[in-house]
């Protein structure tokens, strides 16, 4: 069965500081790849996604994301976070099993920027 | 957009107790979902269905039923609640075609059983 694993579960971090969040999943076969985020009191919504082609993805609000297939990785970046970024992010893997896609979690890494 | 939406935000029960967890989309997706999100642990898969009076056990089924009667609706149900099972409870839909595997999420219904 497929995991996902985040290795960061807090990160406090100052305003246009950098940001890399550590993302690993374990499956052998071909994977959708996601980041979601859940900003205070909304709902979880699409960060950004890998499908195929250019590993190097690009979501919303300067976010991007890198996937190493080698290092069965999907870590998330950004070059300068700001007080707004504050919120919940969880990597999520999508495998085809059983005759269905199914996603799979990770346990979320919480940030929070300091103004 | 997709909207899912949630009938209750907040509930609030005693073990035992029957509960109920409506969520309806309004894209005509063909795949719903419930995960459970606790803190530390993310969301987990409790049941999904890919079509009408279909469903499938995800990876924490037990305590938990569902129905879907139709395409737009998913219920979960708890057939007798316990406090193990207070936690933050979250439908999600998705497509088929484009935009498919991209999961559409609802507010949210919080859980407190006592």
């Amino acid at each position: 069965a497929q995991s996902v694993s985040q290795h960061n579960h807090h990160v406090i971090l100052s305003e246009a500081a950098s940001l890399e969040l550590g993302c690993n999943y374990s499956y052998g076969g071909t994977v959708n790849l996601f980041w979601y985020v859940q900003y205070p009191g909304q709902h979880l919504q699409l960060l950004l996604k890998y499908f195929s082609g250019d590993p190097l993805v690009k979501g919303i609000k300067g976010f991007e994301a890198e996937f190493i297939k080698s290092k069965f990785s999907f870590n998330l970046r950004k070059p300068s976070v700001q007080w707004s970024d504050t919120a919940e992010y969880f990597c999520a893997v999508s495998t085809y099993s059983g005759g269905y896609q199914k996603v799979t979690f990770g346990t979320g890494t919480k940030l929070q920027v300091i103004p | 957009d997709v909207k899912v939406t949630q009938s209750s935000r907040y509930l609030v029960k005693r073990t035992g107790e029957k509960v109920f967890l409506e969520c309806v989309q309004d894209m005509d997706h063909e795949n719903m979902f419930w995960y459970r999100q606790d803190p530390g642990l993310g969301l987990r898969l409790i049941y999904f269905s890919y079509d009408v009076k279909m469903k499938e056990k995800g990876d924490i089924p037990e305590g938990y039923s569902v129905s879907r009667e139709k395409k737009e609706r998913f219920s979960l149900i708890l057939e007798s609640a316990s406090t193990n099972q207070t936690s933050m409870y979250l439908c999600a839909s998705r497509g088929q075609g484009s935009g498919a595997n991209v999961l559409t999420f609802g507010a949210g219904s919080r859980l407190t059983v006592l």
